[in-house]
């Protein structure tokens, strides 16, 4: 099993829509949560963090269960400039604090 | 402007030779790594650095090296003995104790036939 797994989606969407992605992790030991945001062709760029009480970040919110270990990402009222890959990111406690990306969930919002 | 700088954006060599990726950042940043990403695949991290003159190996070190002589540097190698060094690479960097946080440079698309 993978360490972090994403639906690969594609996820096609009209705008307006409310959209959620999953990330599982395998890893009991995983300590810190995030989404990335990558565009077409270009850098990751932390979204954001992933509390357990979850989170809410305008159009966005984040939720993480520890005792199934998942996390996911919500989008509400989807933008076209929402159009990316989101990348989930896990952190294990463990001294080196290496992040581990998932492969990322692709999603276009579409006029 | 505080950022991080890869170059080139596009570089092409021939099977065999070693290439030097270069990134630099002025973010005063103590960690630094390089990761490696291929289609459909998550971002695989190939070496990092938390400070001057030291590195640890990450998931995929082997046919890469690295150095680090210089806080804002951290040039990546990838040698003759990579065996699918056809990849996107970023270069990424982070205030010491905030891991999590990581600026990523443009990245620079290797191709080699």
């Amino acid at each position: 099993r993978k360490e972090v797994e994403q639906d690969p989606g594609p996820f096609n969407v009209p705008e307006g829509a409310t959209v959620a992605f999953n990330c599982t992790y395998s890893n009991s030991a995983s300590q810190s949560f995030f989404w990335y945001r990558q565009d077409c062709r270009k850098e990751p760029k932390l979204l954001m963090s992933v509390y357990s009480s979850g989170n809410e970040d305008g159009r966005f919110t984040a939720q993480l269960n520890r005792a199934s270990q998942y996390i996911s990402l919500l989008i509400r009222d989807s933008k076209l400039s929402d159009s990316a890959t989101y990348l989930c990111v896990v952190i294990y406690q463990g001294g080196s604090e290496k992040l581990v990306f998932g492969k990322g969930t692709k999603l276009t919002v579409n006029p | 402007d505080g950022g991080i700088t890869q170059s080139p954006k596009y570089l092409f060599r021939k099977e065999g030779q070693n290439v030097t990726l270069s990134c630099e950042q002025n973010l005063n940043h103590d960690a630094m790594y390089w990761y490696r990403q291929d289609p459909g695949q998550g971002l695989r991290l190939i070496y990092y650095s938390q400070i001057v003159n030291d590195f640890q190996k990450g998931d995929i070190a082997e046919g890469y090296s690295v150095s680090r002589e210089k806080k804002e540097s951290f040039p990546l190698t990838v040698t003759s003995a990579q065996k699918n060094p056809t990849a996107f690479y970023l270069c990424a960097s982070s205030i010491g104790d905030r891991a999590y946080e990581q600026y990523f440079g443009p990245g620079t698309r290797l191709t080699v036939t």
